[in-house]
């Protein structure tokens, strides 16, 4: 078992640069989220989702978007970034939100110029 | 309104004694998980323990458990016999059966002294 995996582990972009953050798990789990780290404020949710094709919002939502086709793979997308959006993301999976353990990714460190 | 509130940016202990990490908690939700993470300098988090809201026991794994007050909502984590591998920022962290939102707090820097 692979466990869950991001793709890249670092990423410079410039102001108003798009892209795509990876995130795969292989241990069949339905509930998988996005969570960015900054200094001193802990983790805060993203997006989630409870299976293919069910995303939702989290506590901070605005500029980033998200979709599940398949069971496996949860992408973040960055549609236009913004130096606000410098952080370390952690993706995350389990098989609900409050009932087990989330098993996380090793992060992705992003700075945005 | 803050969901997960540490109150102690940091603490220090002695190898080998014992360290309770604070947690209070706010929800009402009546199912509900509570969980303790440790992230080390190297940047993973690692999960340490987990209580669900119906348990009626607190949970244990190994060195570490997990001091439950459902009135006072509060999920303080006892480790014991601290090692200097404990050296890390600890997470207390809750996730909610309504909505499915998972909340953290802003973490504890733990120091173990030699």
């Amino acid at each position: 078992n692979a466990g869950v995996t991001q793709t890249p582990k670092f990423q410079v972009l410039k102001t108003g640069q798009s892209m795509t953050l990876q995130c795969a798990q292989d241990m069949n789990h339905e509930y998988m989220s996005w969570y960015r780290q900054d200094p001193g404020m802990g983790l805060r949710l993203i997006h989630y989702s409870v299976g293919a094709g069910i995303t939702d919002q989290g506590e901070v939502p605005n500029g980033y978007n998200v979709s599940r086709s398949t069971t496996e793979d949860f992408p973040l997308r960055l549609l236009s970034a913004a130096p606000s959006q410098t952080s370390v993301y952690f993706c995350a999976s389990s098989y609900s939100a409050w009932g087990e353990t989330q098993y996380f990714g090793p992060g992705t460190r992003l700075l945005v110029l | 309104a803050q969901k997960i509130t540490q109150t102690q940016p940091g603490m220090f202990v002695q190898e080998k004694e014992a360290v309770t990490l604070d947690c209070t908690y706010d929800t009402s939700d009546p199912s509900y998980g509570l969980f303790w993470y440790k992230q080390p300098s190297s940047g993973e988090m690692i999960f340490l323990i987990y209580q669900g809201s119906y348990d009626q026991q607190n949970a244990t794994e190994g060195r570490y458990s997990l001091n439950f007050q459902k009135a006072r909502k509060s999920a303080n984590l006892v480790i014991s016999a601290s090692q200097l591998g404990d050296s890390a920022m600890y997470f207390c962290a809750m996730g909610l059966n309504t909505g499915n939102q998972f909340y953290f707090g802003t973490g504890t820097s733990l120091t173990v002294i030699p």
